[in-house]
């Protein structure tokens, strides 16, 4: 089945600092996502991008479905920022998704 | 639009006892996956319905099965709980492909 590696594990910033988050999968997906898991363990949908690229505020998303990975950019972080990001990503008529181990971010006041 | 809701959020079985969680998704959404997220396993897929059919399933035991019905609603039941089983269970109800997840129901088996 489809591989989900997501980097780095961990990631701690002072508040203000940017960051990029990466999302590596083995195989044709049409379907990626990347999520926010608050503390208290809702996901919160953040992009629904399989290919090119989205922003939403400070946050943004690129997906190079040819090459099989997609980033998450975090401008100007914010202590509410902190939390899991997850990437999930679905193959084509498998109608099964597969999520990555996550990136836990802590940001710093 | 209401969001995907979860029914109870939190449970507390004793082993060997079976459970039922139920998941109502946004409406006008026809598809409900489920998932079970432990601190060892991360997040894995349980199985997703279509129109009360499923579609695919995880790599999880007989133990684990589910359900929706005609308005959509789904149940996930587990049988013979076991301490392994202790876990936050989400659903995701989606429309063309974008998952929207429920609060889950937390898990704990004694």
């Amino acid at each position: 089945g489809i591989q989900v590696e997501q980097s780095p594990p961990d990631l701690i910033l002072q508040e203000g600092a940017n960051s990029t988050l990466r999302c590596n999968f083995s195989d044709s997906v049409n379907n990626l996502q990347w999520f926010h898991q608050n503390p208290w363990g809702q996901l919160i949908n953040l992009f629904y991008i399989p290919s090119g690229t989205k922003q939403n505020g400070r946050l943004s998303a690129t997906t190079v479905a040819t090459e099989r990975y997609s980033l998450l950019y975090i401008s100007s972080s914010q202590t509410t920022d902190s939390g899991v990001y997850f990437c999930a990503v679905g193959n084509t008529g498998g109608f099964k998704t597969i999520f990555g181990a996550g990136t836990r971010l802590f940001v710093k006041a | 639009k209401a969001g995907v809701t979860q029914t109870p959020r939190y449970l507390i079985k004793t082993r060997g006892q079976q459970v039922t969680l139920s998941c109502s998704p946004i409406s006008g959404h026809r598809s409900v996956s489920w998932y079970q997220q432990t601190p060892g396993q991360g997040l894995q897929f349980l199985f997703e319905y279509f129109s009360e059919t499923q579609r695919n399933k995880g790599n999880f035991p007989g133990r684990f099965s589910g359900r929706q019905f005609s308005n959509s609603r789904s149940e996930m039941n587990v049988s013979t709980l076991e301490l392994g089983d202790s876990a936050l269970y989400l659903c995701a109800s989606s429309l063309q492909g974008s998952r929207y997840f429920g609060p889950g129901t937390r898990l704990t088996v004694t």
